[in-house]
């Protein structure tokens, strides 16, 4: 099954710098990876994702690069603000679906350990 | 809102009690999971029901039991917890593309319940 690996565990950056969080994964045939925001006391809420037909994603200060030969996907937020503070969760999907019913592709998603990022003022 | 509400959000039992998590998606999705969040684990997918059939049960103890009524609508039962239980459980629905459920797509989780075992 898949395994997702997520570094760093905490990351503290000032105001306006740039924070990377890395995740490696070990299923060659997982295609879709999601990144997953949490703040303090409330949900998950997906960011931004990417899939294996591209490298690369961007939406104004968050983007995602994949490299699918090496396994690992990164998230990179530019420009830091406070309010970017929260765990960070990066997410592949298992490559082939183990649903017993056919026709329903429900591929599981595992998650990485979480990234707590600290945006200094 | 997202659409995914969960209740109670705060739920204290004895190892002795059972009590049910509730969760309801009012965003016609066609998939709905629990997962649980410890400070020791990562978001772990416990059990997937897809069309209101139970696809996923990733080794769950038997004192955790699911219920999906409808697609809207998913249940958590509990009984003679642990305190290692003691967690936040939450819950997700998502909507695969062309109708089929899928995880590959955008889910949406509930705020979750904080749950204690005392």
């Amino acid at each position: 099954g898949e395994n997702v690996e997520q570094h760093p565990s905490t990351l503290s950056v000032q105001e306006g710098d740039s924070a990377v969080i890395k995740c490696t994964y070990s299923d060659s045939a997982s295609n879709y990876f999601p990144w997953y925001k949490q703040e303090l006391g409330k949900r998950p809420q997906l960011i931004i994702d990417i899939r294996s037909n591209v490298g690369e994603k961007k939406d104004q200060r968050i983007a995602v690069t994949l490299n699918k030969t090496a396994k690992h996907f990164s998230l990179h937020i530019t420009e830091t603000q406070p309010e970017d503070s929260a765990v960070y969760f990066c997410a592949a999907n298992e490559g082939e679906s183990r649903s017993r019913l056919p026709g329903h592709n429900t591929d599981k998603l595992i998650f990485g350990t979480g990234t707590r990022l600290q945006v200094f003022p | 809102e997202t659409g995914v509400t969960q209740t109670p959000r705060h739920l204290v039992m004895g190892m002795t009690n059972k009590k049910s998590l509730k969760c309801e998606q009012h965003l016609g999705h066609n998939a709905m999971y629990w997962y649980k969040q410890s400070a020791k684990k990562p978001l772990e997918l416990m059990f997937v029901y897809s069309l209101e059939e139970r696809v996923e049960n990733n080794s769950v103890p038997s004192r955790f039991s699911p219920e999906c009524p409808n697609s809207s609508h998913l249940f958590l039962h509990l009984h003679t917890l642990q305190p290692e239980d003691s967690a936040l459980y939450l819950c997700a629905s998502s909507q695969g593309p062309r109708g089929q459920p899928s995880m590959n797509t955008e889910a949406f989780f509930g705020q979750g319940t904080r749950l204690t075992v005392v």
